[in-house]
């Protein structure tokens, strides 16, 4: 069964950091590209940043391009996301999903339940 | 990097079909058969229904359907069911990143 578990959010000031981690199982992790998808408190999807399968192709929004870093760790099953420079419209449930191909897509086939990330002082 | 749009709500009976539109434009929906669409129950995680336009996951019942044309494709819901009501996304790929669509939310009458 596949499972994705979100961990690393919380209440953090405007201006500081935070890392964000999935960790994945019941699928071979280094044969697909992962995402992390954010959710406002009660607004639609947005795709924040996609890594392949070897880290060798990255995207990310233009809202987080400079401030927010994905990466991956495929001995240790897991995916990431550096988050700096805080902003309140950051503000959001963090979702990480799998992808159905290698190479970063959009088919995101399974989600984790998400993470919390609120940004307030 | 805009929004694809959708219309915000659609509703429809039990057994009848419903389409949900995405439009895009020629850098998103219109450059690539890669649209993808999720449903989204009120406290769930997204569950992908269609991908590359008009693909079905195992277990998503051929009751739903896409298709694209141009810049704008679309989502259809035949045989409506209650458990149908939900928050419907498109999704497009956009060759450097990912747009989603605002949402739209399905109302079962």
């Amino acid at each position: 069964e596949v499972q994705l578990v979100e961990s690393g959010g919380g209440l953090v000031q405007p201006g500081r950091s935070l890392r964000l981690s999935c960790a994945a199982s019941g699928f071979t992790f280094d044969d697909y590209a992962m995402h992390w998808v954010r959710q406002a408190p009660g607004k639609g999807l947005e795709w924040v940043s996609g890594i392949s399968w070897n880290s060798g192709s990255i995207g990310y929004a233009d809202s987080v391009k400079g401030r927010f870093t994905i990466s991956r760790d495929n001995a240790k099953n897991s995916l990431y996301l550096q988050m700096n420079s805080l902003r309140a419209e950051d503000t959001a449930l963090y979702y990480c999903a799998k992808d159905m191909r290698a190479v970063a897509g959009q088919d995101f086939d399974y989600w984790g339940q998400g993470t919390l990330v609120t940004v307030s002082s | 990097q805009s929004a694809l749009t959708q219309p915000r709500s659609v509703s429809g009976s039990p057994g009848q079909s419903v389409t949900i539109s995405c439009t895009g434009t020629s850098s998103d929906v219109g450059g690539y058969n890669y649209v993808s669409w999720y449903q989204q129950h009120p406290g769930k995680a997204p569950k992908l229904m269609i991908y590359d336009v008009s693909k079905r996951p195992s277990g998503v019942p051929d009751r739903f359907s896409g298709s694209k044309s141009g810049n704008t494709a679309s989502l259809t819901i035949s045989g409506l069911q209650a458990e149908d009501e939900a928050d419907y996304y498109c999704c497009s790929y956009a060759g450097s990143h990912v747009v989603f669509g605002g949402g739209t939310k399905l109302t079962v009458l």
